[in-house]
């Protein structure tokens, strides 16, 4: 089975500073996407960025993009230019191309913004 | 368009009573989940539907939890004999194209 991990559960940082979150995974699966999901206190779980493990190349969505390391199983998420309302927690998950369709969370960050 | 919602947003119900959730994906979206979250466990997927059958129900905790969806739309989980430590947010998903879930903003159940 997988499993997927972040290790930090509390960060923060400084309003326009960059700021680095970790997520490591497990699987012996060679193809398979990864996301990083931000849910805000609405609860509401909004999709940052996704990576398809065949694409050697990092995602990238405005001021976020991933750093992708296949042979270390490993995928952070970093956020340029923080903004007040990236404030929330973040959830990196993964899910199998073929076979079993669920998402596999990790244990989630939360992440504060300071002024 | 409207994204996935799911009613009611909150709902308190005493332990042994029996509860429904409800869950309206995106228009045309054929696949549907379920996952719980709660502070001990984290976030854990529950079901998956295809169209109206369920190919995936490993995550379902016990036999007290149940779901259907009906006419490729909407969708029930129905946790009976409530217990407290069913107490959690259910969030629901939906999807196009097995490559983006949309999810709703989720029910939260409290079992007092």
């Amino acid at each position: 089975a997988q499993t997927v991990t972040q290790s930090q559960p509390e960060m923060s940082v400084q309003e326009a500073e960059t700021v680095t979150l970790s997520c490591t995974y497990d699987t012996s699966e060679s193809d398979y996407y990864l996301f990083w999901y931000k849910q805000p206190p609405s609860r509401q779980m909004i999709l940052v960025i996704r990576q398809e493990a065949y694409k050697q190349q990092n995602a990238t969505e405005n001021r976020f993009s991933v750093n992708f390391q296949k042979a270390a199983k490993s995928f952070s998420l970093k956020i340029s230019d923080s903004q007040l309302g990236d404030a929330a927690m973040y959830f990196c998950a993964y899910r199998s191309v073929q076979g079993a369709q669920k998402l596999v969370f990790g244990q989630g960050t939360r992440l504060t913004i300071n002024p | 368009g409207a994204g996935v919602s799911q009613s009611p947003s909150n709902k308190v119900t005493e332990k042994g009573k029996d509860v429904e959730l409800r869950c309206d994906p995106i228009s045309g979206h054929t696949a549907l989940y379920w996952y719980r979250q709660s502070l001990g466990q984290g976030l854990e997927f529950l079901i998956y539907f295809q169209g109206n059958s369920a190919p995936d129900k490993s995550g379902l905790p016990s036999d007290r939890f149940s779901a259907e969806r009906t006419g490729g739309s909407v969708s029930t989980l129905t946790i009976q004999r409530t217990q407290q430590e069913d107490s959690a947010v259910y969030l629901c998903a939906s999807s196009l194209d097995f490559y983006e879930q949309y999810f709703g903003p989720g029910t939260r159940l409290t079992v007092t």
